[in-house]
């Protein structure tokens, strides 16, 4: 089975920040990588695929990168409706289709 | 307008049955995966089987097997999750979610809030 991990489990930042989560897979694959993001109560939403294809929609401080075994999501400037969890998410053609165990992302 | 629709909150007590339901619209029904998705309280997604209402192929998560249920009626557009016998670690909010073979997880239902409890 695929394992994913993500890093780190939960952040604070300021308004305006940089931010970056890292997913790692392991054994790797291509790059049928997608994140999601899960605001409290809320039912999740898809911001990018395919590893670094951002999604109609979801503004472009969003981005997404990697390949193999490792992914990361930057969001370029942290906004105050940024606040959630984000997974990050192995899906294809053949299960299993795991999910990473996500980060929550707060303001400081 | 695709959508998922969810049947609404259960609470359950521990060793009954239960079947869940997830409508789907606004596409073609037979040609998209459901999968089920689970969150216990307070943590994260889990991926627990995918089913193809075409043909009904089912695939399940090892974490799952054995566990549920995964089924469809494609007659009347609507895939199930059930359990035999529910117990309290079954408690959590369940997601259908739409699937293109080889495309992420896009349309999501709205969730369906299961409590087990005595």
């Amino acid at each position: 089975d695929i394992q994913m991990t993500q890093s780190p489990s939960s952040l604070s930042a300021s308004v305006g920040d940089r931010v970056t989560i890292t997913c790692r897979a392991s054994p790797g694959f291509s790059t049928y990588l997608a994140w999601y993001q899960q605001k409290p109560g809320k039912v999740p939403k898809l911001l990018i695929s395919a590893a670094s294809t951002l999604q109609s929609g979801v503004p472009s401080r969003f981005s997404g990168s990697g390949s193999g075994t490792d992914f990361t999501l930057t969001i370029s400037s942290l906004q105050p409706e940024d606040v959630a969890t984000y997974y990050c998410h192995k899906y294809g053609s053949a299960p299993p289709f795991t999910f990473g165990p996500g980060t929550k992302v707060q303001i400081k | 307008e695709v959508q998922l629709v969810q049947s609404g909150a259960e609470v359950k007590k521990p060793g009954e049955s239960l079947k869940i339901s997830c409508e789907g619209s606004g596409y073609s029904f037979t040609d998209y995966w459901i999968a089920w998705v689970r969150q216990m309280p307070g943590k994260g997604l889990d991926w627990m089987g995918i089913i193809y209402p075409g043909d009904s192929d089912t695939r399940y998560s090892p974490s799952f097997q054995g566990q549920v249920t995964i089924s469809v009626d494609k007659s009347i557009y609507t895939a199930y999750l059930q359990w035999s016998s529910l117990k309290a670690s079954d408690t959590g909010m369940y997601y259908c979610v739409r699937q293109h073979s080889g495309h992420p997880f896009d349309y999501w239902g709205q969730g369906t809030l299961v409590t087990v409890s005595s």
